[in-house]
């Protein structure tokens, strides 16, 4: 079946602008994940969803980011007022539940903060 | 929080030669430890995964084995081959209780020279 899914896969913004990152996660699966990667470095915990519920968002590094699910479909990362330091992989990532353990990830969405 | 150290950040090998890769974690709550590898510019994908009522794991040539009183975990790879050249990343996670986040270490990029 199709994997987990991301778009766009590269974007380039100016300083300062918003951006939406889109996640469409595996049909039937609960549980949805964003980490962050910075060049060279490991994964960052950001937030996750159970449902549309996001019950921990205690990896979002600051109040410029925030986060959505539709249901138990799509999840959107929005980062506002965009900055140097935000550009980075988003990668996001889904689990049939939160107690199945196994999380697919997706292909990332590069993006590059002019 | 949990933390994650992984050891080594570089490993270099012989084609047949093994790679063992280290990682220590701090919450002794942990329970669900995978591992992940990540070619260049594409998604991590799961290799092999351990939870906290088990020692050691085996899938071909690769085993993880889990020291709970140590908090340490290692990823064990036989016979190695040029395709396993990539970037692996452990993680823990406290699963159910924290939705299954996975902390992750900084990453162990592995080169077998042929």
């Amino acid at each position: 079946g199709a994997g987990v899914s991301q778009s766009p896969s590269n974007k380039v913004t100016e300083k300062g602008k918003d951006v939406e990152l889109r996640c469409d996660p595996i049909s039937g699966h609960t549980a949805l994940y964003w980490y962050r990667q910075r060049l060279g470095q490991g994964l960052e915990f950001l937030i996750y969803f159970q449902g549309n519920s996001a019950p921990d968002k205690s990896g979002l590094p600051s109040d410029r980011f925030s986060a959505e699910r539709t249901g138990e479909s799509v999840s959107t990362l929005t980062i506002q007022r965009t900055q140097q330091e935000d550009s980075a992989v988003y990668l996001c990532a889904s689990s049939k539940r939160l107690a199945d353990y196994e999380q697919y990830f997706g292909p990332g969405t590069r993006l590059t903060v002019t | 929080g949990e933390n994650v150290e992984q050891h080594p950040s570089t490993l270099s090998v012989q084609e047949g030669d093994s790679a063992v890769i280290k990682c220590t974690y701090s919450d002794s709550a942990s329970n669900y430890f995978p591992w992940y590898k990540q070619e260049l510019g594409k998604r991590p994908q799961l290799i092999i995964d351990i939870r906290s009522n088990v020692g050691e794991k085996k899938d071909q040539r690769i085993a993880v084995t889990l020291n709970k009183t140590a908090k340490h975990f290692s990823l064990h790879i036989t016979e190695t081959q040029p395709e396993d050249s990539a970037v692996y990343f452990c993680a823990a996670s406290l699963s159910y209780n924290q939705g299954g986040k996975l902390i992750f270490g900084q990453g162990t990029e592995l080169s077998v020279k042929p």
